[in-house]
């Protein structure tokens, strides 16, 4: 079975900091990552995938992750935060489905952690 | 082009009553999937239609739950009838019938509060 560990509950760092929110996963082959934001009142937003090729992947509002077989991690990384990346973070891995299928998916996803930018 | 919506946004509701989610997809996606948050929990997987057909309901908790999606447009989630563990946010999320299909588009979601 598929999971996905976010170690931290919350992470705080101050604006203008890089910041740095983990995730490690578990999956028997090979993995597709994802990374879903949820601000405020809002629902999930897509951020960033890797699915094959370049192990730094790149995505919206400027964030980039990082995938690390060896030791199965996918930590999502930002240059500098802004007090407006504060929201809630979401780590997932694509399951195996037992049917076939185009564009079919289930995910399996973290915990969340909390970022919070203090300005 | 407009995204995943839901109705309700909140709904409050005493134990024992139903409560019937809704969730229109984007325009064109098969693929539609209903997730849940249970208040600091991972988001677990519920089910997932393609088109009108129930492809996978392995994550559906019990048979207080029924899914529909007559005619592969919108689709519905009742609880009947509600229990306090029920409490959370319902996602749904869409994406298209195709190879090479990866992300899911996801709605804002519906918090349920059973009381």
């Amino acid at each position: 079975a598929q999971s996905v560990a976010q170690p931290e509950d919350q992470v705080n760092v101050a604006e203008g900091n890089p910041l740095t929110v983990k995730c490690t996963y578990s999956v028997s082959g090979n993995p597709y990552l994802f990374w879903y934001v949820q601000y405020p009142n809002r629902g999930l937003q897509f951020l960033l995938k890797y699915i094959t090729g370049d192990n730094l992947v790149k995505g919206s509002y400027g964030f980039e992750a990082e995938f690390n077989k060896s030791q199965t991690s996918f930590h999502l990384k930002k240059p500098s935060a802004l007090v407006s990346d504060s929201a809630l973070y979401f780590c997932a891995v694509r399951d195996k489905v037992a049917y076939s299928g185009a564009g079919s998916y289930q995910l399996t996803f973290g915990k969340g952690t909390k970022l919070s930018v203090i300005p | 082009e407009a995204g995943v919506t839901q109705f309700p946004s909140h709904s409050v509701i005493e134990k024992g009553q139903t409560v019937t989610l809704r969730c229109d997809p984007i325009s064109g996606h098969d693929n539609l999937y209903w997730y849940r948050r249970v208040m600091g929990k991972e988001i677990k997987f519920l089910l997932h239609f393609v088109k009108e057909s129930k492809q996978d309901e392995s994550g559906m908790p019990n048979n207080r739950f029924l899914a529909e999606r007559t005619g592969g447009t919108y689709s519905t989630l009742k609880v009947q009838p509600a229990e306090l563990e029920d409490s959370g946010v319902y996602f749904c999320a869409s994406s298209p019938y195709r190879t090479g299909s990866t992300e899911a588009f996801f709605g804002q979601g519906t918090r349920l509060t059973v009381v």
